[in-house]
């Protein structure tokens, strides 16, 4: 078993849907959790940053975790095609040599 | 503008040859690391490196070496160890690795390495 499980997609919703994009994972002692977005052939680039259990939100998006679950989301309203890309979930439990990436959820926004 | 700069975009490796894969940043960061992202797998640390002069492996550091001589830049050797070395190739750095705290990475654009 990964240590955390993503789904890959792909993902199609048409434009203004409301998009859910999760993360589990199996190590309890992970704090630090990370929504990052990537375009295709290109490096990623931090969207949402989480320490710790609860929601946080950013203009339309929205992270939650869910520690007692070992669950991460990620929540895009009002979806727009420029939201079409890769996304990342990661997290650790300190340092980022630490870090542990999701395979990625491929997310495509149609017209 | 404030980076990190990867170069070349597009790389191709003959079989025994080393190529180096160039990562600089002026973002005045102390810490900086090496990715590897498969298709289908997440990206997996090569090696990082916290101060100059210093640098530790990662998961998957077999066949690839790295130097810190300067704070701006990390460059990544591809050796002929190597015996996969397709993929898509990732710079990052963040404002100071530390034990206590996760601080922001920040990525660079990638290389793409090919085998010839």
């Amino acid at each position: 078993q990964k240590e955390v499980e993503q789904d890959p997609g792909p993902l199609s919703v048409p434009e203004g849907a409301i998009v859910s994009l999760n993360c589990t994972y199996s190590n309890s002692a992970f704090q630090y959790f990370m929504w990052y977005r990537q375009y295709s052939r290109k490096g990623p680039e931090l969207l949402m940053y989480t320490y710790s259990s609860g929601n946080k939100e950013d203009g339309r998006f929205t992270a939650q975790v869910d520690k007692s679950s070992k669950y991460i989301s990620l929540f895009i309203r009002d979806s727009q095609p420029s939201d079409s890309a890769t996304y990342l979930c990661a997290m650790s439990n300190f340092g980022n040599e630490k870090l542990t990436f999701g395979t990625g959820t491929r997310l495509t926004i149609i017209p | 503008d404030g980076g990190i700069t990867q170069s070349p975009k597009y790389l191709f490796r003959k079989e025994g040859q080393n190529v180096t894969l160039s990562c600089e940043q002026n973002l005045n960061h102390d810490a900086m690391y090496w990715y590897r992202q498969d298709p289908g797998q997440g990206l997996r640390l090569i090696y990082y490196s916290q101060i100059v002069n210093d640098f530790q492996k990662g998961d998957i550091a077999e066949g690839y070496s790295v130097s810190r001589e300067k704070k701006e830049s990390f460059p990544l050797t591809v050796t002929s160890a190597q015996k996969n070395p397709t993929a898509f190739y990732l710079c990052a750095s963040s404002i100071q690795a530390s034990l206590e705290t996760n601080e922001k990475l920040f990525f660079g654009s990638g290389t793409q390495l090919s085998v010839l």
